[in-house]
């Protein structure tokens, strides 16, 4: 069974530090992975994504890579901001299935000032 | 630049009351989808539709029916109620008829049923 894990659901870090956030799969045969941010009461916005083929992707200071054969993508944050505190959630598409599009069930971040 | 238009924010229904949850977009997109996302659990697939007169089930469908109007918009609705349907309703949609990977999310409808 295709499934999508993030550990931890909560993370308390102090402004500055920098932070990697995890999401794992089962069944390494995926087609792309996308990292989301969701704020409270808001729906997701799109960070990054990573196809299959690429180990990694980076937009400012957020760093996404894919490691297919241990089944993990990492999210880097650098240099933290109060303003990163949101819920970080992975998507992950495998070949197989119209809908084989599955959601981790997130980590809430907060960035403390 | 609206994107991805919900209406209603916030509903509070009677069990077996029906509702009609409303979804918009204007970025001329294909695909459109409804998800449903609850406390410890990832979103969750409720119907996609791909093109205009087209609508396909997903993880979650009993209970729910859906109708995609035109380009723009697709509508979720709820004939009977039940609490297990209390949760944070999403829509989605993307440009890809191909490949079913929703990139733009609306805010959301908060729906409590008591």
């Amino acid at each position: 069974k295709q499934e999508v894990t993030q550990i931890p659901a909560a993370l308390s870090v102090p402004e500055g530090e920098n932070l990697v956030l995890n999401c794992s799969f089962t069944d390494s045969a995926i087609y792309n992975l996308q990292w989301f941010r969701q704020d409270p009461g808001k729906g997701l916005t799109s960070l990054l994504l990573i196809q299959s083929s690429q180990r990694e992707q980076t937009s400012g200071r957020l760093n996404a890579s894919l490691d297919k054969s241990s089944g993990r993508s990492t999210l880097y944050i650098a240099a933290s901001q109060p303003g990163d505190s949101a819920t970080y959630l992975c998507a992950v598409r495998w070949y197989s299935g119209t809908y084989k599009y599955i959601f981790g069930t997130g980590t809430r971040l907060k960035v403390l000032a | 630049n609206a994107g991805v238009t919900q209406t209603p924010k916030f509903q509070v229904l009677k069990t077996g009351q029906s509702m009609t949850l409303q979804c918009a977009q204007d970025m001329n997109h294909n695909s459109m989808y409804w998800y449903r996302q609850d406390p410890g659990m990832g979103l969750r697939l409720i119907y996609y539709s791909a093109s205009e007169g087209t609508t396909d089930k997903g993880e979650v469908p009993n209970g729910y029916n859906v109708s995609r109007l035109n380009k723009r918009e697709f509508s979720l609705r709820l004939e009977s109620a039940a609490p297990s349907q209390t949760s944070v309703y999403f829509c989605a949609s993307s440009a890809s008829t191909a490949i079913h990977q929703p990139q733009h999310f609306g805010d959301g409808t908060r729906l409590s049923i008591l």
